[in-house]
């Protein structure tokens, strides 16, 4: 168990519905990483937070957006669906530690399917 | 730009081999982490090892060993003597440095699709 949790596990939609998915991170870290796992184009980054404040943005569709709140859980909310969006979508979240860098752990994902 | 190539799609081994999945990277980056995460059958990613450009030791941890080599951009990875359990996906990832006190995100290969069989 990497301590990132991720709700829901699994989610069933059609084209045009909006979901959203949640992440809490591990305990004290600040960095919150989204990534999408497709068959198609493999483990993308989407998008990271820290402390609340977006740090940088990969692939990510306009469609798409997120945020950090003041606990530090995140959400990701994907719109106007599309069939091509259904993906395994990963949270990590890391710390730096005073030696350098942290490693990012992985939540157990949210696997989307778009019908 | 970061780029990782695994060119190993799928691997079959048979238990009690070794067997290397390779990684090779591209980066302009001079100070840079490399990883390696594996993803079982149940989906999850499982953080296996970090390496830092400036440190080019290898490295064994039980069965498994890496082998990172800076002249030829490579990070590749050893099982020895294989088990059923070992099969999953691997994947080898790259970073850049720490950027204002946060880790940079993760440019990841397409992954190795290793299968031991009993």
């Amino acid at each position: 168990d990497s301590g990132v949790t991720q709700t829901p596990k699994h989610l069933i939609t059609a084209t045009g519905q909006r979901v959203t998915l949640r992440c809490s991170p591990r305990s004290g870290d600040l960095s919150v990483y989204w990534y999408q796992q497709s068959l198609d184009q493999g483990l993308q980054f989407l998008i990271q937070y820290y402390n609340g404040e977006e740090r940088a943005k990969g692939n990510i569709l306009e469609r798409f957006s997120a945020q950090q709140f003041p606990d530090l859980h995140s959400e990701l909310n994907l719109s106007s669906l599309e069939l091509g969006d259904s993906a395994l979508y990963f949270c990590a979240s890391s710390v730096v530690a005073s030696g350098g860098f942290g490693e990012q752990f992985f939540g157990p994902g949210t696997r989307l399917t778009v019908l | 730009a970061q780029k990782v190539t695994q060119a190993q799609t799928e691997i079959s081994v048979v238990e009690k081999e070794d067997v290397t999945l390779d990684c090779v990277y591209e980066t302009r980056d001079t100070t840079y982490y490399l990883f390696w995460y594996k993803q079982p059958p149940s989906g999850e990613l499982v953080f296996l090892i970090r390496r830092n450009s400036f440190d080019e030791q290898n490295e064994i941890s039980g069965r498994y060993s890496w082998n990172f080599q800076k002249s030829t951009s490579s990070f590749n990875f050893t099982i020895t003597a294989s088990q059923v359990v070992d099969s999953a996906v691997y994947f080898c990832a790259l970073s850049e440095a720490v950027s204002s006190g946060s880790a940079r995100q993760l440019t990841f290969g397409s992954g190795t699709q290793l299968t031991v069989l009993p």
